[in-house]
């Protein structure tokens, strides 16, 4: 099955900078790949996806990167603020067979913008 | 419009107990999700629907934990004989469509506590 394996499991940055959360994943087949933020004691929040056939995906302040040959993709986050405080989940979805298809997430990373 | 909900948003269970947690998807949402959230760690999968049919319950930790959604709509997770390594997070998700490209939506969550 897939396997997601997701760098740093924390990070901290001042306001302002820049963050950039990294993943891999083990599944050539795997053709969709979302990220969510989930705040303390709240649902994760889908904040950016990419599919396998574009390499780049921007949304004002945040972007992905995917680069289907080396099976890993990148969450980037500029002029970050406080309330990007969070922990991030990279996600990558795979087929199961049936006409199943499975999330499989990393393990997150713990981000702190301080202020 | 309404997200996904789950009821309860907590559940104290001794061990030993039967407990049902409820998962209301967004109306007309296809596909719906179970996952397994422990302290710290990325969702994992647990079964998957369509409409009413049980595509895949291959993440299912034991015979003890049964999942059905027999109108197609709302979903209930069952957990019978609770152990204390069944205290987690139980994330419900639902997409509009099957197929790996729509996205997941996640409700708040039910925190099971087993004492």
């Amino acid at each position: 099955g897939e396997n997601v394996e997701q760098h740093p499991s924390t990070l901290s940055v001042q306001e302002g900078d820049s963050a950039v959360i990294k993943c891999t994943y083990s599944d050539s087949a795997s053709n969709y790949f979302p990220w969510y933020k989930q705040e303390l004691g709240k649902r994760p929040q889908l904040i950016i996806d990419i599919r396998s056939n574009v390499g780049e995906k921007k949304d004002q302040r945040i972007a992905v990167t995917l680069n289907k040959t080396a099976k890993h993709f990148s969450l980037h986050i500029t002029e970050t603020q406080p309330e990007d405080s969070a922990v991030y989940f990279c996600a990558a979805i795979a087929y199961s067979g049936a006409g199943s298809y499975q999330l499989t997430f990393g393990k997150g990373t713990k981000l702190s913008v301080i202020p | 419009g309404a997200g996904v909900s789950q009821s309860p948003r907590y559940k104290v269970a001794k061990r030993g107990q039967d407990v049902a947690l409820r998962c209301d998807p967004i109306s007309g949402h296809v596909s719906l999700f179970w996952y397994q959230q422990a302290l710290g760690q990325g969702p994992e999968f647990l079964t998957y629907f369509q409409n009413e049919a049980q595509l895949d319950k291959s993440g299912l930790p034991s015979d003890r934990f049964f999942a059905e959604r027999p109108e197609g709509s709302v979903s209930t997770l069952k957990i019978q004989r609770t152990q204390q390594e069944d205290s987690a997070v139980y994330l419900c998700a639902s997409s509009q469509l099957g197929g790996s490209y729509y996205e997941q939506y996640f409700g708040p969550g039910t925190r099971l506590t087993v004492t």
